[in-house]
């Protein structure tokens, strides 16, 4: 079956930590995307790629890092310059420009 | 700057009760307008997508309209499985890169 994983589904970070989210589709889309979800509000997006080894900044990168070395894999890492990691992180992928498809998502809770 | 605001923020249906959900957006040129539904702690799941202002889309209990400004989310006689939070997103024209501009969303709960 074609879709998106992400992993894990819960994460837990102490202050100072780096942490890295897991993304893989087997839809063979070039375009993927990393969206932050807080209550009460729309998702916003964090970074997006539409090609191997290219990324783009969204609207809230500032403390995000992302690589694109595969196709299939988009992970995202949030570093300890992120001082409100507290949410829930989707990924999406999709052919350049065409409907947008997401994973399950994963919870990352600081402690 | 684009925006896109949905209303009510929440929904109280009782089963069988009809209603609509608004997507209301201004932005510089619209590609597509879309819609998902979201349930507790998982992801989006695409709904539909709208092109052109008078285009409508069906699925089982759901249609959605567009006109130039706006779009709705019609539930014809809800079911408690239709319970969940649904979501409108934007598409630019201009932009090739596909990015969304999200609304907040509505949460919907129908009770038996």
């Amino acid at each position: 079956d074609g879709g998106i994983t992400q992993s894990p589904k819960y994460l837990f970070r102490k202050e100072g930590q780096n942490v890295t989210l897991s993304c893989e589709q087997n839809l063979n889309h070039d375009a993927m995307y990393w969206y932050r979800q807080d209550p009460g509000q729309g998702l916003r997006l964090i970074y997006y790629s539409q090609i191997v080894n290219d990324f783009q900044k969204g609207d809230i990168a500032e403390g995000y890092s992302v690589s694109r070395e595969k196709k299939e894999s988009f992970p995202l890492t949030v570093t300890s310059a992120q001082k409100n990691p507290t949410a829930f992180y989707l990924c999406a992928s999709s052919k350049p420009g065409q409907t947008q498809y997401f994973g399950p998502g994963t919870r990352l809770t600081v402690l | 700057e684009d925006q896109v605001t949905q209303s009510p923020e929440a929904l109280r249906l009782q089963e069988g009760e009809s209603s609509s959900l608004n997507c209301s957006y201004t932005v510089s040129g619209l590609r597509g307008l879309f819609w998902y539904r979201q349930d507790p702690g998982k992801g989006p799941e695409f709904l539909f997508t709208l092109y052109s202002a008078g285009e409508e889309k069906e699925k089982e209990r759901l249609k959605a309209t567009l006109t130039k400004k706006e779009s709705f989310l019609h539930i014809t006689a809800p079911k408690p499985e239709d319970s969940a939070t649904y979501l409108c997103a934007v598409q630019v024209t201009g932009d090739s890169w596909g990015k969304l501009q999200f609304g907040a969303g509505t949460q919907v709960v129908v009770t038996p």
